[in-house]
């Protein structure tokens, strides 16, 4: 079975810090993916990575960045945390286009 | 208006009942998932179909293209069953609709 893992369940922070959510999968799966999912909104897509050192912008990709340095690990950083960041952020993997993505467990995000 | 809408909202039932979510779209797509979220947070993938219908276990997923629409039916409801039913659609990206709630009591 693939395993996607966050690196928080729970995390809280204060607002300008800077935030570095971690996500590891154990598939080599070539594509990585970082959602926030928000009441009545659903999953909103930030960042995504088709390779190592390759990343596209999402929907909404204001406010963060991404790192890939190697396959199996992809970072989302929040540069200086805001109060409208608070949120449940979602990692998934997954093996090509179209294919079922691979969540893993979700970090639930509070900036104070 | 969302490219994925799924209804209803919320969905309360009593254990036993016959459960329908359905989920309509307005793109093009190659394939559509039903996924299921426990409480906790993490998201399983239930089926993930392309045409007609497909079966696990008490899960039922149908799909008519022509009318973009695909229903999730839970045959005899149980609360464990309780969860967020997401729609989603791919055709190189993945897009999400905001799920239904459901609430199976005893």
């Amino acid at each position: 079975d693939v395993k996607v893992t966050q690196s928080s369940r729970y995390l809280v922070k204060r607002t300008g810090e800077k935030v570095f959510l971690e996500c590891v999968q154990d598939m080599d799966h070539e594509n990585m993916f970082w959602y926030r999912q928000d009441p009545g909104l659903g999953l909103r897509l930030i960042y995504f990575s088709y390779d190592v050192k390759m990343k596209e912008k999402g929907d909404i990709p204001e406010g963060y960045s991404v790192s890939r340095e190697k396959k199996e690990r992809f970072s989302l950083i929040l540069e200086s945390a805001s109060t409208n960041q608070t949120s449940m952020y979602l990692c998934a993997s997954q093996t090509f286009p179209n294919q079922p993505q691979h969540f893993g467990d979700g970090t639930r995000l509070s900036i104070l | 208006k969302n490219e994925v809408e799924q209804s209803p909202q919320n969905l309360t039932a009593q254990e036993g009942e016959f459960i329908t979510i359905n989920c309509s779209y307005s793109v093009g797509i190659s394939a559509l998932h039903w996924l299921q979220q426990h409480p906790g947070g993490g998201i399983v993938s239930l089926f993930m179909l392309s045409s007609g219908k497909k079966k696990h276990g008490r899960l039922i997923a149908t799909i008519n293209i022509q009318e973009k629409h695909s229903s999730l039916h839970i045959t005899a409801s149980h609360p464990r069953d309780s969860a967020v039913y997401i729609c989603a659609v791919t055709n190189n990206d993945m897009r999400f609709g905001a799920g239904t709630r459901l609430t199976v009591k005893p």
